[in-house]
């Protein structure tokens, strides 16, 4: 069965700072991975998605996200980060690359952008 | 094209009755996810549909929940004789069947908040 692991429950970074968000992930196979993004009281934004190819996706919002099988790891990053970007993210892995609708959530991770 | 529907936005029951949650999905999609969000975690599969179809309800609870997927008409989320522990936010996605890009990405909508009281 597949699982999704976000470590860090909540981050604060300064608005300007550089960001992390750590995801590992557990699956047998391929895995297909996404990040998403969600405000308070709203549904979900997908940031970007890895299916295959290169390792470094590029997302929306000057987010990007590295995929390292050796790791098992999609982290998602920004070099810059803006108020408007505090925010829950969820990293999420699907069984296959046309049906990324039944994916695996974790548990996500609250950003909290210091002014 | 309007994005993915859900409503109503905030549905309150008492215990014991029923919640009718509705999904509209994006004009063209033909692929229903329905998804429950207890508070401070992620997002939890309940069940796939396609039009008159259950493909996929693996994370449905065995009792008091259902849903469909008309020929015509929204998907709708049933929850019988509700309960305190139901109360979470339930989400609908949708991905196109055909075409470029085809079930490779799901579209969520803002969700439908149920509190039990």
């Amino acid at each position: 069965a597949q699982s999704v692991t976000q470590p860090d429950i909540h981050i604060t970074v300064s608005e300007g700072a550089s960001l992390e968000l750590r995801c590992n992930y557990s699956y047998g196979a391929t895995p297909y991975l996404f990040w998403y993004v969600q405000s308070p009281g709203q549904g979900l934004q997908l940031l970007l998605k890895y299916f295959s190819g290169d390792t470094l996706v590029q997302g929306i919002k000057g987010f990007e996200a590295e995929f390292k099988r050796s790791q098992s790891s999609f982290n998602l990053r920004k070099p810059s980060v803006h108020w408007s970007d505090a925010a829950e993210y969820f990293c999420a892995v699907a069984p296959g690359v046309t049906n990324a609708g039944k994916s695996t959530f974790g548990d996500g991770t609250t950003l909290t952008v210091k002014p | 094209n309007a994005g993915v529907m859900q409503n109503p936005r905030h549905l309150v029951r008492r215990r014991g009755q029923e919640a009718r949650l509705r999904c509209s999905p994006m004009k063209g999609h033909s692929h229903v996810y329905w998804y429950r969000q207890l508070p401070e975690e992620g997002l939890k599969f309940m069940v796939y549909l396609q039009k008159e179809n259950i493909i996929d309800e693996s994370g449905m609870p065995k009792e008091r929940f259902s849903a469909e997927f008309p020929k015509e008409g929204p998907s709708i989320l049933r929850i019988q004789q509700v309960v305190r522990g139901d109360s979470a936010a339930y989400f609908c996605a949708s991905s196109p069947s055909r075409g470029a890009g085809a079930n490779t990405e799901a579209f969520f909508g803002q969700g439908t908040r149920l509190t039990v009281v």
